[in-house]
């Protein structure tokens, strides 16, 4: 079974229309990411959250909001999806105990926002 | 200006061929720095982290050269298996947690 997984893993919506995005972990980390890729950008990071206490903007967060449920579970809404929404998205984990922060990436989700 | 600047390619690479491909950083700031591969509609994976006094995994080598600001990678002997979209991270802080900022790849083809 994979480590971080995420559902959907594609959705087509309509524009004004509220989605959530889900990400759950079984590596036990406690630092979770949720970043968008669009073609020709490098990944940017939405939203971090180091622990079920604590969220942190990124650099492209409006627009976007997060839940951290729980240590495994990190969340991603979008309250009413814009059409320049449409991306992959993909969410992430890390161990604070790294030297590397290496990030763990889920398999991502594809987003069309029509 | 993007904080880190990637040749988008593709690298058609013969497979048996040696391939190298840099990376430039704007934030001097910038202490780490690591190679990600990313193959098609595929989450990015750690390829490597890249040191200062360079490192080798395998067929790859990284290096950093913080005079100029730019990273390098090299794969010799390229396999098939190589093509992939390669991803410059830089991070920040050498602290427990720096942001990171990812490229947005090279491309690398590696043809029968």
């Amino acid at each position: 079974d994979a480590d971080v997984t995420q559902t959907p893993r594609n959705r087509i919506t309509k524009t004004g229309k509220r989605i959530m995005l889900e990400c759950s972990q079984t590596k036990g980390h406690d630092r979770m990411y949720w970043y968008r890729q669009d073609p020709g950008l490098g990944l940017q990071l939405i939203y971090y959250s180091f622990d079920v206490k604590d969220i942190n903007k990124g650099e492209i967060s409006d627009g976007y909001s997060v839940s951290r449920q729980a240590q495994a579970k990190f969340s991603l809404s979008l309250e009413s999806a814009i059409p320049n929404q449409t991306a992959l998205y993909f969410c992430a984990t890390s161990d604070r105990t790294s030297s590397t922060d290496t990030q763990y990436f889920g398999p991502g989700t594809r987003l069309t926002v029509l | 200006r993007k904080e880190v600047e990637q040749d988008p390619g593709p690298f058609n690479v013969p497979e048996g061929a040696t391939v190298a491909f840099n990376c430039t950083y704007s934030n001097s700031a910038s202490q780490s720095f690591f190679w990600y591969r990313q193959d098609c509609r595929k989450e990015p994976k750690l390829l490597m982290s890249v040191y200062s006094s360079g490192n080798e995994d395998g067929r790859f080598t990284a290096q950093l050269n913080r005079a100029s600001q730019y990273i390098s990678l090299l794969i010799r002997d390229s396999k098939l298996s190589d093509s992939a979209t390669y991803l410059c991270v830089a991070r920040m802080t050498t602290d427990s947690w720096g942001k990171l900022q990812f490229g947005a790849g090279t491309q690398v083809v590696v043809t029968p």
